[in-house]
Order: structure tokens, then C-alpha cells, then sequence
């Protein structure tokens, strides 16, 4: 039972530099997310996407792209590599149904440094 | 727009005890509350959930929560707190005509101490 992978879990980049998170979930869920998580703010969304085919904007969407390639993955990029990107990068899926009647599963997560 | 409020960025309290962490929210909707916790270098997981139903929530490991719509809070509580409660916790808010928004709050690290 693998749940939710993320790959790299550790990445150190240069300041213009462009990489891909990846996602993949076995549980064939719906929705995917993608969150970064800074101290004493929470998690705060990137991107999501309710379902195959369609991906939206979260609150804090500028600098990354997404890809929802298939149900199983949805992949983050970032074009150009900012200091400001350093964070801790959350994938996370959601089973069909209401946001109130299901709980977020989440990867264990992608430390991305960015000098 | 929704938003949440974790009071205290830090818990400290010692094994045996009673635990608080407390939360409050904003929406102008029926909201759907959660409490997640956080072990170190692992993704989150949910503790508990509220979701119209029953105001008082129990969730795993003897953690429970109270919605309290007059107060706009959804405190977390434990009667004893474990050593492996150890963690940091969010609460979260969903509308429930908003779709797939969870808005987080800023997180709540526990210590207990022996």
C-alpha cells in the first residue's frame, strides 16, 4: 500500500534552475493537490486538480506550473528557481465526494532548497 | 473567504496531562473542520474531522474536538497526553460550497515532557 509518492524527497537548486516534482497515488482518487509548507503558515495550496484533465489555480500559484498527466500523477514545475521557493512541497489526493465528507492523503513530502 | 487561527504557535506540557490546542475559524458558510497532525518528516494525517454532524468529534488516539459555531472555534483536546503525541498539529477549514479549498492554519507544536 504506497498510498501517495513524491520523488525527490530532497533537491538543492541554483537560483534559476528548472526541476519537477513528482506525484503519483495508487488509490485512485480524484483529486490532487499541491501544497508547500513554510514555518508558521501552514500549508498554504499551489494548484490543484478536481479531476482528470483539469487543474486550477490554489492561493499561491505564481512561479509553478502542473501537470495532471494521468488519474495517478499530478506534477509540479518550477521554470525558474527562486530563493523564495525554498520550502517543504506536500502532494496530497482526495476520493470522490464533497471536500466536508473526505480527508486530504497526503505524500511524506519534498524538501527543496533553493540557493 | 475562509480562514483559520491556530492561537498558540507552541504547547508544552508534561506527560499525564490534560491537552489544549486551540483553533478559530472564519467563514461566512457551514464550514467542515479537521484537525491534522504532523510527526517530523512525515506528511500530515487526519486526526478527526467535523462535518455537520454531531458536535463533539472523537478521533484516533483519544483526541477529540468540541465545534462551537457561537465561538467560531473548533479546539483540539486529549485528557493525557503520550509521549508520542509529540507533534505539530493544523486545523483546517473546508466550505462546503467551495469546493476542493482547505484552508490551513498555521500549525501548533506539541511537546510533552517526561
Amino acid at each position: 500500500n504506497a498510498g501517495v509518492t513524491q520523488t525527490p524527497k530532497f533537491q538543492v537548486l541554483k537560483t534559476g534552475q528548472s526541476m519537477t516534482l513528482q506525484c503519483a497515488q495508487d488509490m485512485n482518487h480524484n483529486s490532487m493537490y499541491w501544497y508547500r509548507q513554510d514555518p508558521g503558515m501552514g500549508l498554504r495550496l499551489i494548484y490543484y486538480s478536481a479531476s482528470e484533465g483539469t487543474t486550477d489555480k490554489g492561493e499561491v500559484p505564481n512561479g509553478y506550473n502542473v501537470s495532471r498527466l494521468n488519474k495517478r500523477e499530478f506534477s509540479l514545475r518550477l521554470e525558474s528557481a527562486a530563493p523564495s521557493q525554498t520550502s517543504v512541497y506536500f502532494c496530497a489526493s482526495r476520493p470522490r465526494g464533497g471536500m466536508g465528507t473526505g480527508e486530504l492523503f497526503f505524500g511524506e513530502g519534498s524538501r527543496l532548497t533553493v540557493l | 473567504a475562509q480562514s483559520v487561527t491556530q492561537l498558540d504557535s507552541h504547547v508544552s506540557v508534561s506527560e499525564g496531562t490534560p491537552v489544549l490546542l486551540r483553533c478559530n475559524y472564519s467563514s461566512s458558510y457551514s464550514p467542515s473542520l479537521f484537525w491534522y497532525v504532523q510527526h517530523p518528516n512525515k506528511g500530515l494525517q487526519l486526526l478527526l474531522k467535523y462535518t455537520s454532524a454531531a458536535t463533539l468529534v472523537k478521533g484516533i488516539n483519544g483526541f477529540e474536538a468540541e465545534f462551537k459555531k457561537s465561538e467560531t472555534s473548533f479546539h483540539l483536546t486529549k485528557p493525557s497526553a503520550h509521549m508520542s503525541d509529540a507533534a505539530e498539529y493544523f486545523c483546517a477549514v473546508s466550505l462546503n460550497n467551495a469546493g476542493n479549498m482547505l484552508t490551513f492554519g498555521g500549525g501548533t507544536r506539541l511537546m510533552v515532557k517526561p
